[in-house]
């Protein structure tokens, strides 16, 4: 039972990197999404996906791209590092929107130096 | 712009207490309500999910009640546990914008031996 799979779990970047944050869901679910979870600031989302082929932009999308080429694998792609993205991010999804549960990864901790 | 609000932001109480958890959103256009728990350093789980036109979920010692013209739910958490302590966090689908959940902040529960 893997559920929502998140990698890697901690990395720490340098100012201007990039990198990629993988998700992986085995449910078959169609609805996924990206949050980051800041201490005062609550869970935000970043971007979402319907299903495969469509994404839109959350609450706060800016320096986040994402794609869904598969209906199993969602990954966040940080495009040029910056200390304001150090933040835990979480990866979730459900098998629809209106009224589904939403299951969640584990999280990764970022952190931009 | 719906707005979840959750207070008290912690709460310590001896084992064995009944306790009610609270959480106030603006805008009582909803698709439904979750209540989520998380661990420290993990990801959030589902715990109950309310759909508009209930009123109320139980599952094992945890109820949660939605009024949604008040714009109010509450999760209430019966004979309480040391295993019961984590973060609280409730979030809402809004008719407008369904395809984010918004989330409190989450009330942080102490549960003393």
């Amino acid at each position: 039972n893997a559920g929502v799979t998140q990698t890697p779990k901690f990395q720490v970047l340098k100012t201007g990197q990039s990198m990629t944050l993988q998700c992986a869901q085995d449910m078959n679910h169609e609805y996924m999404s990206w949050y980051r979870q800041d201490p005062g600031m609550g869970l935000r989302l970043i971007h979402y996906s319907v299903g495969a082929g469509i994404t839109d932009q959350g609450e706060v999308p800016n320096g986040y791209n994402v794609s869904r080429s598969t209906t199993e694998d969602f990954p966040l792609r940080l495009l040029s590092a910056a200390p304001s993205q150090t933040s835990v991010y979480f990866c979730a999804s459900s098998y629809g929107t209106a009224n589904e549960k939403l299951f969640f990864g584990s999280g990764t901790q970022l952190s931009v130096l | 712009k719906q707005e979840v609000t959750q207070i008290p932001a912690a709460l310590s109480v001896p084992e064995g207490e009944n306790l009610v958890l609270n959480c106030s959103f603006t805008d009582s256009a909803i698709y439904n309500l979750q209540w989520f728990r998380q661990d420290p350093g993990k990801g959030l789980t589902s715990l109950l999910l309310i759909q508009s036109s209930q009123r109320e979920q139980t599952s094992g010692r945890l109820n949660a009640s939605l009024d949604k013209s008040s714009g109010r739910s509450t999760l209430y958490i019966a004979a309480s546990q040391p295993g019961d302590s984590a973060t609280y966090l409730c979030a809402v689908r809004s008719i407008q914008g369904a395809q984010k959940l918004v989330f409190g902040q989450g009330t942080r529960l102490t549960i003393n031996p």
